[in-house]
């Protein structure tokens, strides 16, 4: 089973501030995505990327800045971090090479801005 | 873009009933998944169910592809089947770019 791991799990910031969440798969899967998840919304894509440097803009990019560093790490930034953005985030990573497009997800980090 | 509509919003059984959650998409779609979400937030994958019926347990997916539905099949509810139930699914053709619907909550009460 592929991993997916975030950290951090909770994170409490204040308006104005910076926040990196940060996202490894170890199963050297091509696609990663960010996502946050409101009440009422569903799931919504922030970011994904389809490999190391790469980086695609999602539904809901505003306010976001992502990079993925390594095959494995995906990192979703707040720079200027805003009440609207008290959520729960999601990373998964999945794998289009062998026709099997699963995603993986990670545990999530919820996320306060005060 | 992609439209993905789930029905019914809320649902509410008891103990032993069986549920009947449908995905619908306005698009072909390359790759279709029904996942659990715990009521402290983990999501679970259920299914990766792109064309035709899964089986597991008292779980069942039915995705017909010309419908543009897909659908998952609770026998006989239990409790801990309370939560929400999410599809997703991606369309052919160019990035792989994965929606959700809003997802099903589910309570199921003894």
């Amino acid at each position: 089973e592929a991993a997916v791991t975030q950290s951090p799990r909770n994170k409490v910031t204040v308006t104005g501030g910076n926040v990196t969440l940060s996202c490894r798969q170890t199963n050297s899967h091509n696609y990663m995505y960010w996502y946050r998840q409101d009440t009422g919304h569903g799931l919504r894509l922030i970011h994904y990327s389809y490999g190391a440097g790469n980086l695609q803009i999602g539904d809901v990019p505003d306010g976001y800045k992502a990079t993925r560093t390594t095959q494995e790490d995906f990192f979703l930034l707040l720079e200027l971090a805003s009440p609207s953005q008290t959520s729960l985030y999601f990373c998964a990573s999945s794998d289009r090479q062998f026709s099997n497009e699963r995603l993986f997800f990670g545990h999530g980090t919820k996320l306060s801005v005060l | 873009g992609q439209q993905v509509q789930q029905s019914p919003a809320s649902l509410v059984l008891q103990e032993g009933e069986n549920a009947e959650l449908q995905c619908n998409f306005s698009t072909s779609l390359n790759s279709m998944q029904w996942f659990y979400q715990r009521p402290g937030g983990s999501l679970v994958s259920l299914f990766y169910n792109p064309s035709g019926t899964k089986h597991s347990g008292r779980l069942t997916s039915t995705t017909v592809i010309k419908e543009r539905r897909s659908s998952l099949h609770i026998s006989s509810s239990q409790t801990t089947d309370s939560g929400t139930y999410l599809c997703a699914l991606a369309t052919s053709g160019g990035n792989y770019k994965p929606t959700f619907g809003k997802g099903t909550s589910l309570v199921v009460h003894p």
